[in-house]
């Protein structure tokens, strides 16, 4: 099973700064993804983190405010630009399985005041 | 893309037998997970199934059928630490590791 280091673990960010994010794997991985959950809600996918290349964000999710970082196999960065506090909730970056199931990091509270 | 249905809410006492049913249309299908939340914790893999019929994993089992677009989580012997939110994901066909989830189900073990 893959290790997955993300953070911070939290923070309380003001609007219209960005915050960014981390995730470290204790094992080299060829994708990567960011998930985000907001209050009350499931996990919806922000976009997959591809090393060498640009990440591949999903429906109604784009670069400008979610910049992603992808410099190896081990790592990876999301950041949340010019917050509002619709941007509250947890992000959360996954790895998949070497056969069935996605791991996932331990997630990033984040509350925009 | 994948719809992913599941009830929202579920109560049933301790030691008591709860169902968790989950109903997907799928563009394209690579299996279907459960996850457990805790409040404020990250999602922790409980069971996996790809092909069809009962994978039994000591207390929790999960169903599958793929033609009907259905599955269930059962868990037996409830504890009250299993109060937590369920949630049914598919995987895509076409990219390993990503899924789409359903909203959760939230279990409610009362004593």
């Amino acid at each position: 099973s893959a290790v997955i280091s993300q953070k911070p673990s939290r923070d309380i960010c003001q609007r219209g700064t960005s915050l960014t994010i981390q995730c470290q794997v204790d094992s080299q991985v060829t994708m990567m993804f960011w998930y985000r959950q907001q209050p009350g809600q499931s996990l919806t996918l922000i976009a997959t983190a591809n090393q060498g290349s640009e990440a591949t964000y999903e429906s109604g999710f784009v670069i400008d405010k979610f910049p992603i970082s992808r410099p190896n196999l081990t790592f990876s960065t999301l950041t949340v630009s010019n917050m509002s506090p619709e941007d509250s909730s947890i992000y959360l970056c996954s790895v998949p399985g070497a056969y069935t199931e996605a791991f996932f990091g331990q997630g990033t509270r984040l509350t925009v005041v | 893309g994948q719809n992913i249905d599941q009830p929202t809410e579920m109560t049933a006492t301790e030691g008591a037998i709860v169902q968790i049913n989950c109903t997907y249309q799928t563009s394209g299908f690579n299996g279907l997970f459960w996850y457990q939340q805790h409040a404020g914790e990250a999602p922790t893999f409980l069971s996996y199934n790809v092909l069809d019929g009962l994978e039994e994993k000591g207390r929790f089992s999960s169903f599958l059928s793929r033609s009907k677009g259905y599955s269930y989580l059962l868990l037996k012997e409830l504890q009250m630490k299993d109060s937590a939110s369920y949630l049914c994901a598919v995987r895509d066909a076409d990219s390993w590791g990503k899924l789409q989830f359903g909203a959760g189900t939230q279990v409610v073990v009362t004593p």
